[in-house]
């Protein structure tokens, strides 16, 4: 069956980069989309296609995919980055599913 | 600028149906280039794609709530709708409606919340 696996929760130092990854068998045929969820508010698109970013949203975030695995990348992670973040992809059905998500502390 | 807020009862009876609609402004739900999809998050777990529709009324669900979801779309009003029948506690979530492009799902409402209790 078609799933996405996120690491339940990763840390990073203000400043510093993190990665977090998203597997799962549809990524070697379809990109990821990230979505950044901060608590009571609704998702916010960050990355979508190859590496694409949304108007708004910082270039700190970056994305990148290699196999089976799709990455987002914060480089230089702010406070304000904090929050919990979901993969999405879609398989070869047309459907559409979501990685468990990772919550982001910055230390 | 495009906006999506979705509307409906916020407490429903075990074994019944939830319905929601989600109301379009600031853009048409006729563009080729979109699909639009419901998504639900359960209190303080991830989240779960349900189902999407275009605007000729392609549809596609999650295999997992198949059985139960229909998707419909009234473009005459700018609206699309969710019906979840036999609801359980396990259907209590907040309830987003979203825009989907090719690669991402990228407006998004700003949920509703849904309990299902007697």
């Amino acid at each position: 069956s078609s799933e996405l696996t996120q690491d339940p929760a990763v840390s990073v130092a203000l400043g510093q980069t993190v990665r977090i990854t998203c597997q799962g068998d549809s990524l070697r045929s379809y990109y990821a989309s990230w979505y950044q969820q901060k608590p009571g508010q609704a998702p916010v698109l960050v990355i979508y296609g190859k590496n694409n970013r949304p108007s708004g949203i910082p270039d700190r975030f970056s994305g990148s995919s290699s196999g089976n695995t799709a990455s987002l990348t914060i480089t230089g992670a702010q406070a304000e980055d904090e929050a919990d973040y979901y993969c999405n992809s879609r398989d070869s059905s047309g459907n559409h599913l979501f990685g468990g998500g990772t919550k982001l502390t910055v230390l | 600028q495009l906006q999506l807020q979705e509307s409906g009862p916020g407490l429903v009876k075990p074994s019944e149906t939830l319905s929601l609609t989600c109301t379009v402004s600031g853009g048409s739900i006729s563009s080729s280039s979109y699909y639009w999809g419901w998504i639900r998050q359960p209190p303080g777990k991830g989240l779960e794609w349900i189902g999407s529709i275009y605007y000729s009324g392609s549809t596609y669900y999650n295999p997992s709530l198949k059985s139960r979801v229909t998707i419909s779309v009234d473009t005459s009003k700018n609206q699309f709708s969710l019906k979840l029948s036999s609801v359980t506690a396990a259907d209590t979530a907040v309830y987003y409606c979203a825009r989907r492009a090719r690669d991402g799902m990228d407006v998004w409402g700003q949920g509703t919340t849904v309990t299902v209790s007697s």
